[in-house]
């Protein structure tokens, strides 16, 4: 069985601060593929990275990064310099090589305050 | 390019009824994927489809069913609501299953249907 682990239900940060978002994930599989997504109050879900288990490298995408861990089995999300506009719910999702099926974290909200 | 679009996007029901929702997937894409999102359960997967066949089902009660048509529209049906149905349902589409192209692994996500069954 698969199990992804937000433990932070909720963080609260003025802006400008940096902010990291836990994900620990348990599988069996060798082959997994690891998400992230934003659901800003509108609702719907906003693709923001995938890593697959055989790529380590960590990843950077302007304020965004993201670092892999396999030996601690996380993959955790850091925004640097928050935004107000980056006030959302943050999932994290595992999915294996056997289908499209995702199985999502409890989400973190993050609330940027100005 | 159009993302993926669901209908209707709110809707009111009273138990015991039955509704029926859509979901129209990015263009190109082959697999639909629906997902339940509640407050005390969070983002539950309900099944996918692929090439019109159900290839997953997540562990939900058959009042719960779908079909994918040969154009890749997807519908999902509930019969029978109950109060704990309500929830906001999110399709997702996919170039792909599993195994495809790197580039195939993303699903996208539509702005979901809010259903309250009161």
């Amino acid at each position: 069985a698969q199990k992804v682990t937000q433990a932070q239900t909720e963080i609260s940060v003025v802006e400008k601060e940096d902010v990291t978002l836990d994900c620990v994930y348990e599988t069996r599989d060798t082959t997994y593929y690891l998400f992230w997504y934003k659901q800003p109050p509108s609702g719907e879900l906003v693709f923001l990275i995938r890593r697959n288990s055989f790529d380590e490298q960590n990843e950077i995408s302007g304020r965004y990064s993201w670092n892999f861990q396999k030996s601690t089995s996380s993959f955790n999300f850091t925004i640097t310099a928050s935004q107000v506009v980056d006030s959302a719910v943050y999932f994290c999702a595992l999915r294996n090589n056997a289908g499209n099926m995702l199985t999502f974290g409890g989400g973190t909200r993050l609330m940027v305050k100005p | 390019k159009a993302g993926v679009t669901q209908t209707p996007r709110y809707l009111i029901k009273t138990r015991g009824q039955q509704v029926t929702l859509s979901c129209s997937p990015i263009s190109g894409h082959r697999s639909v994927s629906w997902y339940q999102q509640t407050p005390g359960q969070g983002l539950q997967f309900l099944f996918e489809y692929f090439s019109e066949t159900q290839r997953n089902k997540g562990n939900f009660p058959g009042r719960f069913s779908g079909r994918q048509f040969s154009n890749s529209r997807s519908e999902m049906n509930v019969s029978t609501l109950e109060l704990g149905d309500s929830a906001l349902y999110l399709c997702a589409s996919s170039r792909s299953l599993a195994g495809g192209p790197e580039a195939a692994h993303e699903q996208y996500f539509g702005p979901g249907t809010r259903l309250t069954v009161t």
